[in-house]
């Protein structure tokens, strides 16, 4: 089975924090996604990679970085967390170019309040 | 982004099926309809997808209209364990290399009545 696993299932930061959010997937893909869902706006993209050191910012990149230093891993940095990036942070993963599913599979999230 | 319309909510009782509409009414012709589902405290997973014909699947089946404006994701027989939000996603397989995401909605939120 696909496993893709994130470092923490809840985190307690303060404002003003750096804060790393950790995503490994033991599959091989290429791709690798984070997404932010709130409550009545859905999933919102931030930022993905198709590649070890290539990033793409998605819909909501404000505030964020990432890194990609290996294929399996994938980092999102908050490099001074605010209360407005409290959410549920999703990792995702998925083969690039598999044709027409290109299925993506998810972590568990983890669940950020910045106090 | 060819964007997606689905109900808020719906209510079904168990063992009975479950028909959850989908709107895409700009709909290209590169585009496949996926559907994905989230179920409480996980992240998302995939249920299906299609592009013209329905589909069928060991969880659910995706019956597609003829003009490809809407799309009706099919649970035969609903459990407990089928409550969840379901999102309806079109995905243009026309996009360039490297760039396959996917753009959620807000989905449908599945309430199953025992």
């Amino acid at each position: 089975d696909v496993k893709v696993t994130q470092s923490s299932r809840y985190l307690v930061k303060r404002t003003g924090e750096k804060v790393f959010l950790e995503c490994v997937q033991d599959m091989d893909h290429e791709n690798m996604f984070w997404y932010r869902q709130d409550p009545g706006l859905g999933l919102r993209l931030i930022y993905f990679s198709y590649d070890v050191k290539m990033k793409e910012k998605g819909d909501i990149p404000e505030g964020y970085s990432v890194s990609r230093e290996k294929k399996e891993r994938f980092s999102l940095i908050l490099e001074s967390a605010s209360t407005n990036q409290t959410s549920m942070y999703l990792c995702a993963s998925s083969l690039l170019g598999a044709g027409l599913a290109n299925e993506q599979y998810f972590g568990p999230g983890t669940r950020l309040t910045v106090t | 982004d060819a964007k997606t319309t689905q109900p808020n909510s719906m209510e079904s009782n168990e063992e009975e099926p479950v028909h959850l509409p989908c709107n895409h009414s700009t709909i290209s012709g590169t585009d496949y309809i996926h559907w994905y589902r989230q179920l409480p405290s996980q992240g998302p997973e995939y249920v299906i997808h299609g592009l013209t014909s329905n589909v069928n699947n060991r969880m659910a089946s995706l019956a597609i209209a003829e003009d490809r404006k809407s799309s009706t994701l099919i649970l035969h027989r609903a459990t407990l364990r089928d409550a969840a939000v379901y999102y309806c996603i079109l995905r243009d397989v026309k996009v360039n290399f490297g760039n396959e995401k996917l753009t959620f909605g807000t989905g449908t939120r599945l309430t199953i009545i025992p």
